[in-house]
């Protein structure tokens, strides 16, 4: 069974101060990586995935994450955060043996300070 | 606006009450899913319908009920909830092969009093 962790449940920052948020997983096999937000009141939204090819992946909204093989790593970057980014980030990943399933994270909330 | 609409946003009931909640999408998807989001929890995969028939259900209560009368959309049939229901249930739905991921609704948070 695959499992994804996100280490940290907070992660402060200040404006326009550069972030990470890290994911790492279990799979023994190939995977779809993907990291969403979810603002207060909505439901999830697609920042961006890793399904084949070069392992840095660009999304909306300035962030980029970079895939690891190696160290079965995903993480979230930005190299200057907004207010407006603080939200909940949730990375999941979708083993190409387990059909549709995507395994979500606990969620990382990213807390934006001026 | 996702393409995927969920129907109420927001729903007080009652514990004998009986309500249902409403996802529909028209993205072309075959699949779709019901997630319960609970405060500090993670996601709860509740329900999973592939080219409509259910092919996940993760011990939930019998108090849910999904329906998914065709692929554009999915209900949860909702009765004598208890107050630990009380949650931002969300709606996903993907293609079958998920390599775009699933497209999520904004969710009904749900009020159990």
């Amino acid at each position: 069974a695959q499992s994804v962790t996100q280490l940290d449940s907070q992660v402060p920052v200040f404006e326009e101060a550069p972030v990470e948020l890290r994911c790492n997983y279990s799979s023994s096999v190939s995977v779809y990586l993907f990291w969403y937000v979810q603002y207060p009141n909505q439901g999830l939204q697609l920042l961006l995935k890793y399904l084949s090819g070069s392992t840095l992946v660009k999304g909306i909204n300035g962030f980029e994450a970079e895939f690891n093989k190696s160290q079965t790593s995903f993480h979230l970057r930005k190299p200057s955060v907004h207010i407006s980014d603080t939200a909940e980030y949730f990375c999941a990943v979708r083993n190409n043996n387990a059909g549709n399933m995507l395994t979500f994270g606990g969620g990382t909330r990213l807390m934006v300070k001026p | 606006e996702t393409g995927v609409t969920q129907t109420p946003r927001h729903l007080v009931m009652g514990m004998t009450n009986k309500k249902s909640l409403k996802c529909e999408q028209h993205l072309g998807h075959n699949a779709m899913y019901w997630y319960k989001q609970s405060a500090k929890k993670p996601l709860e995969l509740m329900f999973v319908y592939s080219l409509e028939e259910r092919v996940e259900n993760n011990s939930v209560p019998s108090r849910f009920s999904p329906e998914c009368p065709n692929s554009s959309h999915l209900f949860l049939h909702l009765h004598t909830l208890q107050p630990e229901d009380s949650a931002l249930y969300l709606c996903a739905s993907s293609l079958r092969g998920g390599r775009d991921g699933y497209t999520f609704g904004s969710g009904t948070r749900l009020t159990v009093v």
